[in-house]
């Protein structure tokens, strides 16, 4: 079955330290994978996506994330982090079944960044 | 930019209640789903929709729940007979096509007392 795995449930840093929040997937078909984004008391925002193409992709506020198919991960870093990225985050896997079905989005448990200055 | 928007932000009600939870997905997008996130937990898939129709519902969308897309706008979530454990945020989200980005409505906050 499929699954995502995000080791860590939370990650404190301090300002303009690196970052990198851990996503590992499962899944035995080809897979779309999503980092949402979380902030208090507010919804999901999609953060960055893979759906084909490089392997390297970025959001507009310095995150990026990588996916290697070989170690079926897709972590995601940000080089220098600002208080304004505490929220918590969620890496999240789609999978189309077979016989081209709808699909849906398995999440991770989330990963809560902490940012401290 | 286009958005997921839902309402209410917040419901409270009494166990064994109806609620009705609402949503109005993207204009163009003609894929619907539903999730729910309990305090703490990892948000789960409830259900998807396309063409007035459900395409996909996991083992907890069970007989208590039912989703409708009464008019050329909304997308709604029924949960007829509310149990404590329905106590959680929950979150439509639609994508143009079926394999695409899924965006997120910002959430109901369900308390069942």
């Amino acid at each position: 079955a499929q699954s995502v795995t995000q080791l860590d449930s939370q990650v404190p840093v301090f300002e303009e330290a690196p970052v990198e929040l851990r996503c590992n997937y499962s899944s035995s078909v080809s897979v779309y994978l999503f980092w949402y984004v979380q902030y208090p008391n507010q919804g999901l925002q999609l953060l960055l996506k893979y759906l084909s193409g490089s392997t390297l992709v970025k959001s507009i506020n310095g995150f990026e994330a990588e996916f290697n198919k070989s170690q079926t991960s897709f972590h995601l870093r940000k080089p220098s982090v600002h208080i304004s990225d505490t929220a918590e985050y969620f890496c999240a896997a789609h999978t189309q079944h077979l016989g081209g079905s709808q699909g849906n989005l398995i999440f991770g448990k989330g990963t809560k960044l902490s940012v401290k200055p | 930019e286009p958005e997921v928007t839902q309402t209410p932000s917040h419901q409270v009600t009494q166990m064994g209640q109806e609620v009705i939870l609402r949503c109005v997905p993207i204009s163009n997008h003609l894929y619907f789903y539903w999730y729910r996130q309990i305090l703490g937990q990892k948000v789960e898939f409830l259900v998807s929709f396309y063409n007035n129709e459900i395409s996909e519902k996991s083992e907890i969308f069970d007989d208590q729940f039912s989703v409708e897309r009464p008019d050329g706008s909304n997308f709604t979530l029924k949960i007829r007979s509310t149990k404590l454990e329905d106590s959680a945020m929950y979150f439509c989200a639609s994508s143009e096509q079926g394999a695409q980005t899924q965006y997120f409505g910002p959430g109901t906050r369900l308390l069942v007392l």
